[in-house]
């Protein structure tokens, strides 16, 4: 079954300490890995699409990276306004390649 | 730009009770979907729609009906409202198969 897992759930960082979060796949033929932002209260919100092994993207301090197994969202030098749950996704050939999304990572960053 | 719109934003249910939540988008999308969002579980998909007078169901359609007569409109009708439908659900539109889903600010609704 295709699918995405996002690691850690949550995780806490200080202001300025960077980190990296991960969206690991199986998926056959995969046709673009999506990143999303949400903030409570909200629909998500599009940050990203990467469609092949080695295509970085970068967005102010965030940078998302793929490889043929994960992909990555590394964030530099994070500020409190970056505490969200970011989200990863892939198109599902099951249902019209909407977007299958993993259950997030909650990143929050105090000051 | 208006975007996605859903109405309402907050809704409380009886058991058994029915209702429909509304959604519009001006982007001109073919595409529309609906996702609920339920704590730990994630975004699941309810039902999509490729062009109007076309839908077909997704991971989790058991308990909801949609229509889609218009490109802009893709109403979500809740039958027979029940405790397990108490959810976030986002309505979300595309330009096509596979392409960024933009998404509207959710409606909160609970079912008791």
């Amino acid at each position: 079954e295709d699918q995405v897992t996002q690691s850690p759930e949550a995780l806490r960082l200080q202001e300025g300490e960077s980190s990296s979060l991960n969206c690991s796949y199986t998926v056959s033929g995969l046709r673009g890995l999506f990143w999303y932002r949400q903030d409570p209260g909200k629909g998500p919100e599009f940050l990203f699409t990467l469609y092949s092994a080695g295509e970085e993207k970068e967005k102010e301090r965030l940078k998302a990276t793929l490889t043929k197994k994960e992909s990555f969202l590394h964030i530099t030098a994070p500020k409190p306004e970056d505490s969200a749950t970011y989200l990863c996704a892939f198109p599902n050939s099951n249902s019209g390649y909407a977007l299958n999304f993993g259950k997030g990572t909650s990143l929050l960053v105090t000051p | 730009n208006a975007g996605v719109t859903q109405t309402p934003k907050f809704r409380i249910l009886k058991i058994g009770q029915s209702m429909t939540l509304q959604c519009t988008q001006d982007m001109n999308h073919n595409y529309m979907y609906w996702y609920r969002q339920d704590p730990g579980m994630g975004l699941k998909l309810i039902y999509y729609s490729v062009g109007a007078g076309i839908t077909d169901k997704g991971e989790v359609p058991n308990g909801y009906n949609v229509s889609r007569s218009t490109t802009e409109d893709f109403p979500l009708r809740l039958e027979l409202a029940a405790p397990s439908q108490t959810s976030v659900y986002f309505c979300a539109s595309s330009t096509g198969a596979g392409n960024t889903i933009y998404f509207g600010e959710g409606s909160w609704l609970t079912v008791v």
